[in-house]
């Protein structure tokens, strides 16, 4: 079952501008994070964020966390081209039994356009 | 090896037939995932390996579903007498260990086509 709930499906911007994509998850979590997969292939870790931390920050990316209401945003700052990609949130739930089985969302698909 | 390698990167078999498809993780990884990806929907989640043994199977659709893993290394899952639901791109990730707190290394994953 998923967890996590993108928003929305699909993004479609300019290059320049602001890319901005939220999760909402269920259940109380550990952790979650952020990952990245292009043309329906593997998947790229991009941040992970603690339960008891608030902002994150990796270059252009900037997660933030909402434990208050189970949420999560993703923000692609100065878009590229090459950030075109679909974006997964996933969670790992704080009831996992103490092991780090991830639970993925339906994902984002953002398309930048040059 | 420097990244996660799955084989064979595409599989087309005739339903009923049955498939094997490979993980080899990150040297040293001790934990492996295995999940399932069908067209344009998320990650579904199918086994938990930590070293040889499975703590968590409960991924797995149908007992036509198993997978092993050896030497603390090379992961295989195998599909019995495949069905048309059945296709989809199966993905294979790593990560240092089963504890909290680490990102996951994912393959380029087998896309599986059941005809």
């Amino acid at each position: 079952s998923q967890q996590g709930e993108e928003d929305p499906q699909a993004l479609s911007i300019q290059e320049g501008e602001n890319a901005t994509m939220n999760c909402s998850y269920k259940t109380s979590i550990n952790n979650l994070q952020w990952y990245r997969q292009n043309s329906g292939r593997g998947l790229v870790h991009l941040i992970l964020i603690r339960s008891n931390e608030r902002e994150k920050h990796s270059g252009r990316l900037r997660v933030t966390l909402d434990t208050s209401k189970k949420s999560s945003s993703l923000l692609i700052t100065a878009s590229r081209a090459a950030d075109t990609a679909s974006y997964f949130c996933a969670t790992v739930g704080a009831g996992s039994g103490g092991y780090n089985k991830l639970i993925f969302g339906a994902g984002t698909r953002l398309a930048v356009h040059p | 090896g420097a990244g996660v390698s799955q084989s064979p990167s595409n599989k087309v078999t005739e339903k009923g037939k049955d498939v094997e498809l490979r993980c080899d993780p990150i040297s040293g990884h001790t934990a492996l995932y295995w999940y399932r990806q069908s067209l344009g929907q998320g990650l579904e989640f199918l086994i938990y390996f930590q070293g040889n043994s499975a703590p968590d199977k409960s991924g797995l659709p149908s007992d036509r579903f198993s997978a092993e893993r050896t030497g603390g290394s090379v992961s295989t899952l195998t599909i019995q007498r495949t069905q048309q639901e059945d296709s989809a791109v199966y993905l294979c990730a790593s990560s240092p260990t089963g504890y909290l707190g680490y990102g996951y290394t994912f393959g380029s994953g087998t896309r599986l086509t059941v005809v």
